[in-house]
């Protein structure tokens, strides 16, 4: 199997306050994690890419400084949103590839719906 | 011009119709082609996965790559409610993790 989980599911919060969101690859060790978010009837878009050990790669327009990413092991990543915002309330969906394989498969977590205040 | 093309539909089916969706891309560089299925509120879920050009079958489901139209397809037959939910395509380059998606495809799936 290929399961990744988050949590929480849901946050609600007042502005801001900073929310972390963790995702976990529970039966597969993930040598990369992504973190997208997702606006009502809109595609994916992807925040940044985050490898164990090293530096999150943001993609442009993205800050690094609001949206801190920690890949502290091959298992687990986290997303905290700092000092949130109205217009930072999206779904925020992490996902995570294997170790050792040559294919780019990717594997969603559930999903994370943050609202804030 | 967008990388990945995705009508983002709705597209409503009566059960046991054909779904039939499709995307197009502009960049000859892909080579693997993913079709996700999301329900309401929850994560992505992977459906097909094929490399290069062809075609792929698992149970219901059909995906078609024509990598010379720069085009794929997802096809469902015998529809069924549960079917009802949004399909993404999605694609990436040999050696790189990032994924471009495409917008969506909303797919009802009408009793």
């Amino acid at each position: 199997g290929a399961v990744v989980s988050q949590h929480p599911s849901r946050v609600i919060c007042k502005s801001g306050t900073s929310v972390k969101i963790e995702c976990r690859s529970l039966d597969f060790q993930a040598t990369t994690m992504f973190w997208y978010r997702q606006f009502p009837k809109q595609s994916l878009m992807l925040m940044a890419t985050s490898n164990e050990g090293s530096k999150a790669t943001y993609e442009q327009g993205v800050e690094k400084d609001k949206f801190l990413i920690n890949h502290a092991s091959l298992t687990l990543s986290t997303l905290t949103v700092t000092s949130a915002h109205p217009e930072d309330s999206s779904f925020y969906i992490c996902s995570a590839t294997k170790l050792a394989t040559s294919t780019d498969t990717q594997y969603f977590g559930p999903g994370t719906r943050l609202t804030v205040l | 011009q967008k990388e990945v093309e995705q009508d983002p539909g709705p597209l409503s089916v009566p059960e046991g119709a054909i779904v039939s969706l499709n995307c197009t891309y502009s960049n000859s560089a892909f080579q693997y082609f993913m079709w996700y299925r999301q329900y309401s509120r929850k994560g992505p879920e992977l459906l097909m996965y094929t490399y290069s050009s062809g075609n792929k079958e698992d149970g219901r489901f059909t995906a078609q790559v024509d990598k010379s139209s720069k085009y794929i397809s997802l096809f469902i037959r015998d529809s069924q409610p549960s079917d009802s939910a949004t399909y993404l395509c999605a694609m990436s380059f040999y050696g790189n993790n990032r994924l471009a998606f495409g917008k969506g495809n909303q797919v009802v799936v009408i009793p």
